[in-house]
């Protein structure tokens, strides 16, 4: 029973240009989200985070946007760099609840 | 400085044996947690341990046993290892509870033969 989707595998882009990766959910209850960046041989490291009385949250290089009613999120990246290759996984978890629920990851490439 | 370190990096063993794996970090976090990354990429949970409670404990075979010895520790302990316990094991620890960005180690792949 897979909460968290990551439905597209891989993604690859131009440096410069807008990465998008996308994630859907499927438990209403779920209110807190994340994306995590993972190199080969290392652990996730987190990137950035929204919840749900949000839409959108920016840092830097990366903004997350929340559509709750569609149970969609998404993460993008703009400029893309060649260092943003790497898996990203899409988390989401409740309110007060540290079972946190993981797609399956995006595997994003960035061409110089 | 290593905030969240697992030891071994690599784990090769025989099926049937016992085998530990051992997870360390230095944040001062209240809440530390086992993952299993399995072949299809999907990081699931297994244990998060709170001031020495378990409070979750997914459906996982109880030849999986978590042991913490103190805040900082987190170890897991693995009885009578079957083929298909082979997969990528993730330590991690959070700080709150309620939002809880949670800090990776850098992964243990156990290879069962």
């Amino acid at each position: 029973d897979q909460q968290v989707k990551q439905n597209s595998p891989s993604l690859s882009v131009q440096e410069g240009r807008i990465s998008i990766l996308n994630c859907d959910y499927t438990n209403s209850m779920f209110d807190y989200f994340l994306w995590y960046k993972k190199y080969p041989a290392e652990g996730p490291t987190f990137l950035i985070s929204i919840s749900s009385i949000k839409d959108k949250n920016e840092d830097g290089r990366f903004t997350v946007f929340l559509n709750k009613s569609a149970k969609h999120l998404s993460l993008h990246i703009v400029p893309s760099q060649p260092g943003d290759s790497a898996v990203y996984f899409c988390a989401a978890s409740e309110y007060n609840n540290n079972d946190m629920r993981f797609g399956a990851g995006t595997r994003l490439t960035v061409k110089p | 400085d290593t905030a969240v370190s697992q030891t071994p990096k690599y784990l090769v063993t025989q099926m049937g044996n016992d085998k530990s794996i051992k997870c360390e970090q230095n944040l001062g976090h209240d809440t530390m947690y086992w993952y299993k990354q399995d072949s299809k990429k999907f990081l699931k949970i297994m244990f998060s341990y709170n001031n020495k409670e378990l409070i979750i404990n997914e459906t996982v075979p109880n030849r999986f046993s978590p042991k913490s010895p103190d805040k900082a520790h987190l170890n897991l302990h693995i009885n009578s290892l079957e083929l298909g316990d082979s997969a990528v094991y993730f330590c991690a620890s959070s700080q709150d509870p309620v939002y809880n960005e949670q800090f990776f180690g850098p992964g243990t792949r156990l290879t069962v033969l």
